[in-house]
């Protein structure tokens, strides 16, 4: 069964670092993810993706965030200078219309 | 603001026993996901309802949309140990590519 792979697993940071948290999406959809969720808390939404440009982000999502898709199946989260609060598990996600696929997700550290 | 408020946030029960789960919000949905998301582990999707009234039977799950699309329930009959978890529901606002709006989810504990 196809599945939305995330790598690393885990990663540990200095505050000030940048992180780029890697995906690969199902490779016939067409819709891609980022979502977070701090310890204890709701998944929350970051931003979405389509058609090679960010199609909606939350407020979380601030000029520290980008997002890529560099190849024709890899989806990247970049965070240029990372801070303590960003510590969090990372879940990437697609679509082909409805049924969002989540990853397994990359716990960040931020030390 | 859009939420999802979802109920109880925690349930602990004895094998064999029903529970319900629920989700209420006073958005209105373009469709409905409940996921089981394991500790350390991505949401993993158990079902999607897209039309009010919807009802959708995985097992001994069954999920229901509201006719007005803006609440949801999950019901387990006859609970097992092995239904242990972590059960979300999410809200999308659009049909394709729209955020998700997650409720805070539901920790059940099925003891044998």
């Amino acid at each position: 069964e196809p599945e939305v792979t995330q790598t690393p697993s885990h990663q540990v940071t200095q505050m000030g670092q940048e992180v780029i948290l890697r995906c690969v999406p199902i490779s016939n959809h067409l819709y891609f993810y980022w979502y977070r969720q701090i310890l204890g808390q709701k998944v929350e939404f970051l931003v979405s993706f389509y058609n090679n440009e960010i199609s909606e982000k939350s407020e979380i999502f601030d000029d520290q965030f980008s997002v890529e898709r560099p190849d024709g199946s890899n989806f990247t989260l970049k965070i240029r200078s990372t801070k303590l609060e960003d510590s969090a598990m990372y879940f990437c996600a697609s679509s082909e219309s409805r049924s969002r696929l989540f990853g397994s997700g990359t716990r960040l550290t931020v030390v | 603001t859009q939420l999802l408020e979802q109920s109880p946030q925690f349930l602990s029960i004895q094998e064999g026993e029903n529970l319900t789960v629920y989700c209420n919000s006073s958005s209105v949905f373009s469709s409905l996901q409940w996921y089981r998301q394991e500790p350390g582990e991505g949401p993993v999707l158990l079902v999607t309802v897209v039309t009010g009234g919807e009802v959708k039977k995985l097992k001994r799950l069954t999920f229901q949309f509201g006719d007005a699309r803006k609440d949801s329930s999950l019901h387990i009959t006859a609970a097992q140990p092995g239904d242990t978890g972590l059960y979300l529901c999410a809200g999308s606002l659009w049909d394709q590519g729209g955020k998700l709006i997650f409720g805070q989810g539901t920790e059940l504990s099925v003891k044998p």
